[in-house]
């Protein structure tokens, strides 16, 4: 059974805190993503990775860093917590080849006061 | 820059009538679509891909270059059909390293009985 597992289904975290969200994959996938999903507005893709040290923005990067310094983690970084970061956070990873789907975690409901 | 657009924020059908989840894409290149499902309290899942023209529980979509559209239908709606639907297109990055996953914003579908 494939898994995605996202170390905290809820946090709540304080202003200006450094808050880490780990994801880690057991399928061996080449791609890692970071998504955050707010009402209305669906997912929207903070940052990518397709390697290990590799890392692309996607299109609401800011306030946001990754890191992966392994294949199987992908670490989502907020500098500097906002209340504007409350959200969930989704990881997903897939392999690299067309068309395959991508597999998500269960999501981390973050709460920034 | 890809994009993909759902228009539909909410949509309700009553058991057994038609329903259309519409999807619309932008994107320079081949592009690859897919419809994920969330049920709730469950993880985002695959639903079906373009690429292999498959039903899944019911549900078709066809890929419309012309119109740049990837439309979700079925004939005869459930009530187990309720859930969150998104669309998402996978594109090649202008660099080629990489292959970035975008979703819409999602349609809420309710079957009324």
């Amino acid at each position: 059974d494939v898994k995605v597992t996202q170390s905290s289904r809820y946090l709540v975290k304080r202003t200006g805190e450094k808050v880490f969200l780990e994801c880690v994959q057991d399928m061996d996938h080449e791609n890692m993503f970071w998504y955050r999903q707010d009402p209305g507005l669906g997912l929207r893709l903070i940052y990518f990775s397709y390697d290990v040290k590799m890392k692309e923005k996607g299109d609401i990067p800011e306030g946001y860093s990754v890191s992966r310094e392994k294949k199987e983690r992908f670490s989502l970084i907020l500098e500097s917590a906002s209340t504007n970061q409350t959200s969930m956070y989704l990881c997903a990873s897939s392999s690299r080849w067309e068309g395959t789907e991508a597999f998500f975690g269960q999501g981390t409901r973050l709460t920034v006061v | 820059a890809q994009r993909v657009t759902q228009p539909e924020k909410l949509l309700s059908v009553f058991k057994g009538a038609p329903v259309e989840l519409k999807c619309n894409y932008s994107y320079s290149g081949s592009p690859e679509l897919f419809w994920y499902v969330q049920y709730s309290r469950q993880r985002l899942q695959l639903l079906l891909r373009h690429i292999s023209r498959e039903s899944i529980k019911g549900f078709t979509a066809d890929l419309n270059k012309g119109e740049t559209s990837f439309h979700l239908k079925k004939p005869f709606a459930q009530e187990e059909d309720s859930a969150m639907y998104y669309c998402a297109l996978s594109g090649l990055l202008s660099s080629g390293s990489a292959r970035q996953l975008t979703f819409g914003s999602g349609t809420q579908l309710t079957v009324l009985p």
